[in-house]
């Protein structure tokens, strides 16, 4: 099993749509939670990252994190053409050195007009 | 832009060969991580550098190998080319070790090999 896993899609919706994009994960260990948007032949670009269980938003997008089931989503408001990319989970313990993001298979999303 | 760079930007080598791939990191950044990303999966963590030492591995063999150097920039090399070693490979810039919470990414190089 999968420490991280994630729906690869595709995923496609029509502009103006809610989008949600969702990773479960099996390793407690985890504190740090990252989603990175990837668009075809780019490296990943950061989007948005959190530490604590709850919400946070951030323009169109709000990320939400829920400890308790090891499960998180990334909501992304009146989706736009523009916003079709593959977006990826990342994850992080804390630990003394060496940190790794644990990253999960990216859910590929079209956006339609 | 994220600032941070690698080249070459596409590569083809022959199974068997060795390769070494560069990445300047983001001013200011002191802590460089690469991934493997395989088609159609997400990144795999290969190793870290933190001030030019190896600060973590993951499920890599030893024919992978890296260097930082003083000014942070980095490389990664790969020895032994076999052709599951096909992918993109990124690397990533941190302002402080430990903390990925500000890790940025390279645009990539996409290695093939046949």
């Amino acid at each position: 099993q999968k420490e991280v896993e994630q729906d690869p899609g595709p995923l496609s919706v029509p502009e103006g749509a809610i989008v949600s994009l969702n990773c479960t994960y099996s390793n407690s260990a985890f504190q740090y939670f990252m989603w990175y948007r990837q668009y075809s032949r780019k490296g990943p670009e950061l989007l948005m990252y959190t530490y604590s269980s709850g919400n946070k938003e951030d323009g169109r997008f709000t990320a939400q994190v829920d400890k308790s089931s090891k499960y998180i989503s990334l909501f992304i408001r009146d989706s736009q053409p523009s916003d079709s990319a593959t977006y990826l989970c990342a994850m992080s313990e804390i630990t003394g050195g060496g940190n790794k993001l644990t990253f999960g298979t990216g859910t590929q999303l079209k956006v339609e007009l | 832009e994220t600032g941070v760079t690698q080249s070459p930007t596409h590569l083809i080598k022959t199974r068997g060969q060795q390769v070494t791939l560069r990445c300047s990191s983001q001013s200011g950044h002191n802590t460089v991580s690469w991934y493997q990303q395989a088609l159609g999966q997400g990144p795999q963590f290969i190793f870290q550098y933190y001030r030019e030492e190896e600060n973590g591995r993951g499920n890599f063999p030893p024919r992978f190998s890296g260097l930082q150097f003083p000014n942070y920039s980095s490389e990664l090399n790969v020895n032994a080319l076999e052709l599951d070693d096909s992918a993109l490979y990124l690397c990533a810039s941190s302002p402080r070790q430990g903390l990925n919470t500000e890790a940025f990414f390279g645009q990539g190089t996409r290695l093939t090999v046949v």
